[in-house]
């Protein structure tokens, strides 16, 4: 069954530093998100992604989150400079286009995640 | 302001049922997914419901009531390996999942 894989699955970095996770969304799917967990906390939304733009974006997704699909196949999300409180787990999201059946039921399927670990 | 609250945490006995209730006021509504997470792990899709009624798919089972703004998650002959966080969130008006803390199903022998 395909997949939404994530890299890495950890990465530690210093505070102020820019990090950048990245996503292999399923090959089909078009509408791509990156969530994060805090640890212990509820899954919070940051961006939703589709057709090269940001369709959607969390009060959380500010200027110091990026998004970008530079090719056929990755979707990454930047921190530019990490603060403590970006400790979290990152997941990436992906589901299928809109068509006959309303993109609205279509489930997202989730990668691994990336913990990240701001010192 | 936009809420979903479902139980902290339930504990059941292997083999046996439990319902986990999900109640939420959102603007706009354009359907419910219950997901399962496992400690340290993605969240995994269930169910989704966007009328009312019941859906079921094997051992699980979820209903929705959109006048009370009301699901429910059923899991039937329990494993131990059901124990984890289960996971409520609503796509509203704008198509964001606007997700639930999560309920911590805890499966005892």
């Amino acid at each position: 069954e395909p997949e939404v894989t994530q890299t890495p699955s950890h990465q530690v970095t210093q505070m102020g530093q820019e990090v950048i996770l990245r996503c292999v969304p399923i090959s089909n799917h078009l509408y791509f998100y990156w969530y994060r967990q805090i640890l212990g906390q509820k899954v919070e939304f940051l961006v939703s992604f589709y057709n090269n733009e940001i369709s959607e974006k969390s009060e959380i997704f500010d200027d110091q989150f990026s998004v970008e699909r530079p090719d056929g196949s990755n979707f990454t999300l930047k921190i530019r400079s990490t603060k403590l409180e970006d400790s979290a787990m990152y997941f990436c999201a992906s589901s299928e286009p809109p068509g006959k059946v309303s993109v609205s039921n279509q489930p997202q399927h989730f990668g691994d995640g990336t913990r990240l670990s701001i010192l | 302001g936009q809420n979903i609250d479902q139980p902290t945490e339930m504990t059941a006995t292997e083999g046996a049922i439990v319902q986990i209730n999900c109640t939420y006021q959102t603007s706009g509504f354009n359907g419910l997914f219950w997901y399962q997470q496992h400690a340290g792990e993605a969240p995994t899709f269930l169910s989704y419901n966007v009328l009312d009624g019941l859906e079921e798919k094997g051992r699980f089972s979820s209903f929705l009531s959109r006048s009370k703004g009301y699901s429910y998650l059923l899991l039937k002959e329990l494993q131990m390996k059901d124990s984890a966080s289960y996971l409520c969130a609503v796509r509203g008006s704008n198509y964001q999942l606007i997700w639930g803390a999560g309920t911590k199903l805890i499966i005892k022998p």
